[in-house]
């Protein structure tokens, strides 16, 4: 069964601090992996994405996702944490065998603590 | 902001009731998702659309209906709206599935 996981609900985080949010993921085929972030109130908005190549991904806010292949993860990095990246960060992977769907993880709420 | 709009944003209804919900788009993308985000359960897809008038369904879609008459819009119709169904509703758009998604505000739906 194609799914993705984000084993921690909240994760807390001092202000300055590297922050990591994690995801695993089940799915066939190879995967199509992406973040997204929601701030209160909002929808979703695009954080980054693997599809190919170099294993480290870069994205917007200076987020960063580590695939790896072999723990089927693609954990959410930031090398400082910002209060304003107090966020829900969703974790989601395209259905590897009806590649119309993307599937989203729970969630992980996000607070970076002044 | 991708052009994405939702109407309305926030709407009441009672048990029995119908309700449209519209998304509308500016950037001529193929596909088009209905979500309901809920506590505990993240985003679960509802309705999705890959051209006009050409729909599939998700994993919640159960007392759904959906429509595609152009590009632009695609309504999700909730035939009798039961209490179950309140949520918080969003709308997405795509390039084709290995793209990001684009999301819009959302619509609150409280059903009495």
């Amino acid at each position: 069964a194609q799914s993705v996981a984000q084993p921690e609900d909240q994760v807390n985080v001092a202000e300055g601090n590297p922050l990591t949010v994690k995801c695993t993921y089940s799915v066939s085929g190879n995967p199509y992996l992406f973040w997204y972030v929601q701030y209160p109130n909002r929808g979703l908005q695009f954080l980054l994405k693997y599809i190919t190549g170099d294993n480290l991904v870069k994205g917007s806010y200076g987020f960063e996702a580590e695939f790896n292949k072999s723990q089927t993860s693609f954990h959410l990095k930031k090398p400082s944490a910002l209060v304003s990246d107090s966020a829900l960060y969703f974790c989601a992977v395209r259905d590897g065998t009806s590649y119309d769907k993307v599937i989203f993880g729970p969630g992980t709420s996000l607070s970076v603590i002044p | 902001d991708a052009g994405i709009t939702q109407s309305p944003r926030h709407k009441v209804t009672e048990t029995g009731t119908p309700v449209t919900l519209r998304c509308h788009q500016t950037e001529n993308h193929r596909y088009m998702y209905w979500y309901r985000q809920d506590p505990g359960h993240g985003l679960r897809l509802i309705h999705y659309s890959y051209g006009v008038k050409d729909t599939d369904k998700g994993e919640v879609s159960d007392g759904y209906s959906v429509s595609r008459s152009k590009t632009e819009d695609f309504l999700l119709t909730l035939e009798s709206a039961t209490s179950s169904q309140t949520s918080v509703y969003f709308c997405a758009i795509s390039r084709d599935p290995g793209n990001e998604q684009f999301f819009g505000p959302g619509t609150r739906l409280t059903v009495l």
